[in-house]
Parts: structure tokens; sequence; C-alpha cells
């Protein structure tokens, strides 16, 4: 069974531009999640999506977007990078029932220089 | 009401020895409490999880203890090995719509051989 796929790696944008991070979820998991990881905040919850709809939302600017698709695929945007989002991405897929908790992708490497 | 608190930010143990890692919580509408492991370079990987109807669940080499009176809970590594040198951290959701993983600040565990 495939594990959650973040695309892409890594990624160098410069202060200013916007980013586009994409996340595919475990097959049959209709929920997904985006955390923030850095090293003086830890991880931090950006937003939920559960069947197309944001089910839930962190305390970030709005600046932090996101979006999921019929297929449970989902994507964030962020748009006019600060030096501060860099960070590491993370995207975790649970199970409709959310028994079997939470599965994270190795996460997208964001640099704003 | 949010903030889930972990102790310590950094343990050393000898091969062998037990870790044992510490988290506390405020929101007593948590009723969903993981432990999560990560490597560098990795997303957080579920190792196991507890709900507040028991006090105790193992697997493996692994323990959690829950104390719901107290709002603590803990991870008891047994038989400490240096594969288990990895980043631990704790974590609390609430069922429901409104679920997202509040996380601990997390500990840096190195395992000597």
């Amino acid at each position: 069974k495939a594990g959650v796929t973040q695309t892409p790696r890594y990624l160098i944008k410069t202060r200013g531009q916007q980013v586009t991070l994409s996340c595919s979820p475990i097959s049959g998991h209709r929920s997904v999640s985006w955390y923030q990881q850095t090293p003086g905040q830890g991880l931090q919850f950006l937003f939920e999506y559960f069947s197309e709809t944001q089910r839930n939302k962190g305390n970030f600017p709005g600046r932090f977007s996101g979006r999921q698709f019929s297929n449970s695929r989902s994507e964030m945007n962020v748009s006019t990078l600060e030096l501060g989002d860099s960070a590491l991405y993370l995207c975790a897929s649970s199970s409709p029932d959310g028994l079997s908790g939470y599965t994270f992708g190795s996460g997208t490497r964001l640099t704003v220089v | 009401q949010q903030q889930v608190k972990q102790s310590p930010q950094s343990l050393i143990v000898q091969k062998g020895g037990i870790s044992i890692i510490n988290c506390a919580y405020e929101n007593t509408a948590f009723d969903y409490f993981p432990w999560y492991q990560q490597f560098p370079g990795k997303g957080p990987a579920l190792l196991i999880a507890i709900r507040p109807d028991v006090s105790e669940k193992k697997e493996g080499r692994f323990t959690i203890s829950f104390n719901k009176s107290a709002k603590q809970f803990s991870l008891h590594i047994m038989d400490s090995q240096p594969g288990d040198s990895a980043t631990y951290f704790c974590a609390a959701s609430r069922s429901g719509s409104a679920r997202q993983l509040t996380f601990g600040s997390g500990t840096q565990l190195t395992v000597l051989p």
C-alpha cells in the first residue's frame, strides 16, 4: 500500500514569490491535513480537508491556502513568501473513521531566500 | 487550552536502558493521544496511540501510560537500541469534525551503543 506522497521534496523560492505544494494521500483516505514544522515553532497545524471541503483551519495568515480535489489529492499554496515561511511542510492523511491515525508524508522542504 | 507540554527536550540513554518521555495536556476535550517518531529527513511516523478509556497500552518495546486525572501521558521505550535514536513527539486531538493534532515540542533521544 503506497504511503503519503508529497512533491516536490525540496524547493527554493525568492521572497515575494508564491509556491504550490502537492500531496497524494493513501488510497481510500479522504482526510488530508497540512502541518508546518520549524525548529522554533515545532509542528503546527495549517488546515484539514475532507471530501474537498476545508473542515478545520489553524492560526496562519490568509497567505496560506489549500484545496482538495475529488480524488482526495490536495495542494497547499503560499503567496507572497516571507523568509519566515522557510520550513518543512508535512501532509498527513487519515482513514474516514480516523481509527488508524494520521500517516505523514516525508514533507516538502521549502527555503525562502 | 490547546497546549501539549513535552519533557525532556533531550534524552541520552545507554543501550538496553529505559527511555521515558512525558507529556501533559490542558484541554479535557482531547480523546486521542498518539506518539510519533521522526528521523532526519523523514516525516513523523505513528508509533503507538491511546484513548482515555485505558490507562496503559503496550506494543512491543513501546508502552504508553495514561493518567486522565493528572492529564498526563508518557512513552516508555524498553530495552532502548541505537536505532531508536530519533526525535519523539507526543500529540493530542479530539474526535469528530474538528480533528487536528496538537503536538508537543519534541524530545531528541540518543541511545548510546
